[in-house]
């Protein structure tokens, strides 16, 4: 399956500030997938990011907030953006492998501060 | 949309023993069903994954049962090793290979030695 890199893998964060994630994928994918899991609870797909075209975002997400960008197809950001403790989660990154389904980075433990 | 539901949330075995996870969901159209485990600081890992077309799937110490018309599968543990320690979420899609999932609350499973 494909090895997903994340970073940062952690960050403390003033309220108000802004915070890009990045997601390297080891080789070619069609789509990858931000998630969300905020602490002790389930994961929440936020967007799915195709190259070369806008992410479609989730109910409940919009651009704005966590504007997504797709240049290439082994790299995707998510930017976490005008942060309040709210904000606080994981967030992690995710590619389709086909038949192996769904493959997950280590993720991003952010706090908001 | 599809909800999915997860029991137990919380889960003590004694090592040796079996596990039993169940899940439910709603979207009678769903017809991928995955088991992921996330262990402490990491990402969610697929651990196993059964499709609509079959009943029941193995893998060594880990079995999964789907129960369509009732609209429910099972993950089970046998022979429980102090490793198996983790949180479990159960997740359902539509789509063949697990786009748009919609994932459980999750189930924390503790093996005591």
């Amino acid at each position: 399956s494909a090895v997903i890199s994340q970073k940062p893998s952690r960050d403390i964060c003033q309220r108000g500030t802004s915070l890009t994630i990045q997601c390297q994928v080891d080789s070619q994918v069609t789509m990858m997938f931000w998630y969300r899991q905020q602490p002790g609870q389930s994961l929440t797909l936020i967007a799915t990011a195709n190259q070369g075209s806008e992410a479609t975002y989730e109910s409940g997400f919009v651009i704005d907030k966590f504007p997504i960008s797709r240049p290439n197809l082994t790299f995707s950001t998510l930017t976490v953006s005008n942060m309040s403790p709210e904000d606080s989660s994981i967030y992690l990154c995710s590619v389709e492998r086909g038949n192996y389904g769904y493959t997950f980075g280590s993720g991003t433990r952010l706090t908001v501060v | 949309g599809e909800n999915v539901e997860q029991h137990p949330s919380t889960l003590s075995v004694q090592e040796g023993d079996s596990a039993v996870i169940k899940c439910t969901y709603s979207d009678s159209a769903s017809n991928y069903f995955p088991w992921y485990k996330q262990e402490l600081g990491k990402g969610p890992q697929l651990i196993i994954d059964i499709r609509s077309n079959v009943g029941e799937k193995k893998d060594q110490r880990i079995a999964v049962t789907l129960n369509k018309t009732a609209k429910h599968f099972s993950l089970h543990i046998t022979e429980t090793q102090p490793e198996d320690s983790a949180v479990y979420f159960c997740a359902a899609s539509r789509d063949n290979y697990g786009q748009n999932f919609v994932f459980g609350p999750g189930t924390r499973l503790s093996v005591l030695p």
